[in-house]
């Protein structure tokens, strides 16, 4: 399964809104989970099931499905929030995406 | 904390071989499935395989089958990832993490192994 993120970029400003996409070539069943990886760092996971926040993930960070499409929101971004996003499907197989950078 | 202590980074040259390591720490290793992921520089993850210490029931990504293995010592619960001959286009970030099943989300990660070649 081949899982496709957008934008490669987002640039917003510190308390706005960020919308990150994240599309698989097949259906996936909500079984798709978001993780945030800061320069240096491993990844931590932050949504599972599509939308179900781990344990620490704050609540301005959400996850959604529409159609085949998944999302990830941020309202109110934070300057710790600047860093990559990667989304990862585990229906079929286990695949990521080619991550969004939010700066 | 659950953590997933990997062994230093490492400097090597074409041909010769490697083996990094990814140890459990608060928590007994043989309970979950470890996984291997792959970063090449400025790149997105890559799944590599991932292993079950209580059986070592393994699996690798099709991309990867027959470049490494995967590997567990049961008893200093660490799990290995071994190329028998590194190429320049090896050199990556390596990580493990820790999944309940062989398809499903990473709950902890390591901090990664930087390999070299």
């Amino acid at each position: 399964i081949v899982v496709t993120q957008s934008p490669a970029t987002l640039s917003v400003s510190p308390g706005e809104r960020a919308t990150l996409s994240c599309r698989a070539s097949e259906i996936v069943s909500g079984n798709l989970a978001w993780y945030q990886q800061k320069p240096g760092q491993a990844p931590r996971l932050l949504i599972y099931g599509t939308s179900t926040r781990a344990a620490g993930t704050p609540a301005r960070f959400t996850g959604s499905v529409s159609g085949t499409e998944y999302t990830l929101t941020i309202t109110s971004l934070q300057s710790e929030d600047f860093a990559v996003y990667h989304c990862q499907q585990y229906n079929r197989g286990v695949t990521f995406g080619g991550g969004t950078k939010v700066e | 904390e659950v953590q997933l202590v990997q062994s230093g980074a490492e400097v090597k040259k074409p041909g010769e071989s490697l083996k990094i390591s990814c140890k459990g720490s608060d928590y007994h290793l043989s309970t979950y499935w470890i996984a291997w992921v792959r970063q090449m520089p400025g790149r997105g993850l890559e799944w590599m395989g991932i292993i079950y210490p209580g059986d070592s029931d393994t699996r690798y990504s099709p991309s990867f089958q027959g470049q490494v293995t995967i590997s567990v010592d049961k008893s200093t619960t660490t799990a290995y990832l071994r190329w028998a001959s590194l190429r320049a286009s090896d050199t990556a970030m390596y990580y493990c993490a820790r999944s309940v099943g062989p398809e499903y989300h990473f709950d902890s990660w390591g901090r990664g192994t930087l390999v070299t070649v």
